[in-house]
């Protein structure tokens, strides 16, 4: 079976552009979360959502940063006005509402700003 | 708020030798905690939780409330355990979300 799936793969924006990144998650799971990774860290959490709304958004660094999930499945992280300390990897998992079951993740998109 | 450590960012053991990453946390409540890895060119992937007590891949992690620790441990280390390993607590309050630490590069020689 499918499992999560993040386009682009690779992007390369300019500074002060806008980008979007997809998340499609694992079909009929209920929470998904985004996550970013810069070279040498682990994955910093940014928001979890629970169905279609947005259950945590603590983690989004400033008000440049917006994530949707309109009809509780793909989701699509947003990023106005880039800056070159967006640069990281965009990491986007899934799983069952419950509790204490694994999060499945996605391959990534990695951001570059220039 | 939860906080985890991973002290050690790269370790180095031989093939066949006893490997043990380090993971402390602080969590008010009761913790839940995992083990993440990462192997080369693929996705973030579980290795095992606290809840369930298993042993995956030979990996145990055993939780010691008294010294906040969940340390992964393997008797005998095998080439294909060369990974990144993630240490993290699941968010307080009721949410799935995870808090990673900043990882372990582990790296066995053979």
């Amino acid at each position: 079976g499918a499992g999560v799936s993040q386009t682009p793969s690779n992007k390369v924006t300019e500074k002060g552009k806008y980008v979007e990144l997809r998340c499609d998650p694992i079909s009929g799971h209920t929470a998904l979360y985004w996550y970013r990774q810069s070279l040498g860290q682990g994955p910093e959490f940014l928001i979890y959502f629970q169905g279609t709304g947005a259950a945590d958004d603590s983690g989004l660094p400033n008000d440049r940063f917006f994530a949707v999930r309109p009809e509780g499945s793909v989701s699509t992280l947003k990023i106005q006005r880039t800056e070159r300390g967006d640069s990281a990897m965009y990491l986007c998992a899934s799983s069952p509402l419950r509790t204490n079951t694994e999060a499945f993740f996605g391959q990534g998109t990695r951001l570059t700003v220039v | 708020a939860q906080r985890v450590t991973q002290p050690e960012k790269l370790l180095s053991v031989f093939k066949g030798a006893p490997v043990e990453l380090k993971c402390n946390y602080s969590y008010s409540g009761s913790p839940e905690l995992f083990w993440y890895v990462q192997y080369s060119r693929q996705r973030l992937q579980l290795l095992l939780r606290h809840i369930s007590r298993e042993s995956i891949k030979g990996f145990t992690a055993d939780l010691n409330k008294g010294e906040t620790s969940f340390h992964l441990k393997k008797p005998f280390a095998q080439e294909e355990d060369s990974a990144m390993y993630y240490c993290a607590p699941l968010g307080q309050g009721g949410a799935n979300n995870l808090f990673f630490g900043t990882g372990t590069r582990l790296t066995v020689i053979p």
